[in-house]
């Protein structure tokens, strides 16, 4: 059973567009919600991340929004460039001993056309 | 920076074969992970670990063991290998101290091929 469930499965948008990946979860214990960015031959790395406390989080072009009565967030890619060409993944997790347990979505292929 | 280095880019083993992936970690990270990546599915939590000698089934932990006998270094094993387990594999790592939610840092994954 899918604990995070992403959408779309993939995304094309043009330069300068805005990119919008959407994740729902269900288990209200979760604390924390990362956004992980993918390059093809590489490792995911963290991007963004946000807890239940805050509505929306910004850093540069990239903006999560949260909505906790409907148990959703999402991330948007203003002013989309070819360079974010990757596969994104939602998470969250809740406190295990010290560290975060991530859960994952099942990921989102972006493609920026020039 | 920290690094997360996986001893393979790309791994063909044969049906039955003992499997060993290799994982060190350079940053004196306390937790360690394994995670399978397929498409469709995203990634799956295989075991952790969170101090040397400690290990934590995750999610699919079916058909796989760990080892972390030294803090810089996570081995995942395939006791059996079968075909179902070919798949992407990442190594991550991530620290306890400091503020909360620490990120977890990947390796770049080994390709494993059962033949």
């Amino acid at each position: 059973q899918q604990q995070v469930k992403q959408s779309p499965q993939s995304l094309i948008v043009q330069k300068g567009g805005i990119s919008i990946i959407n994740c729902a979860y269900e288990n209200t214990a979760f604390d924390y919600f990362p956004w992980y960015q993918q390059f093809p031959g590489k490792g995911p790395a963290l991007l963004i991340a946000i807890r239940p406390d805050v509505s929306e989080k910004k850093e540069g072009r990239f903006t999560i929004s949260f909505n906790k009565s409907a148990k959703q967030f999402s991330l948007h890619i203003m002013d989309s460039q070819p360079g974010d060409s990757a596969t994104y993944f939602c998470a969250a997790s809740k406190r295990y001993t010290g560290f975060q347990k991530l859960v994952f979505g099942t990921g989102t292929r972006l493609l920026v056309s020039p | 920076d920290v690094k997360v280095t996986q001893s393979s880019r790309y791994l063909v083993k044969r049906t039955g074969e003992k499997v060993f992936l290799e994982c060190v970690q350079d940053m004196d990270h306390e937790n360690m992970f394994w995670y399978r990546q397929d498409p469709g599915l995203g990634l799956r939590l295989i075991y952790f670990s969170y101090d040397v000698k400690m290990k934590e089934k995750g999610d699919i932990p079916e058909g796989y063991s760990v080892s972390r006998e030294k803090k810089e270094r996570f081995s995942l094993i395939l006791e059996s290998a079968s075909t179902n387990q070919t798949s992407m594999y990442l190594c991550a790592s991530s620290t306890s101290s400091g503020r909360n939610n620490q990120p977890q840092h990947f390796g770049d994954g080994t390709r494993l091929s059962i033949l």
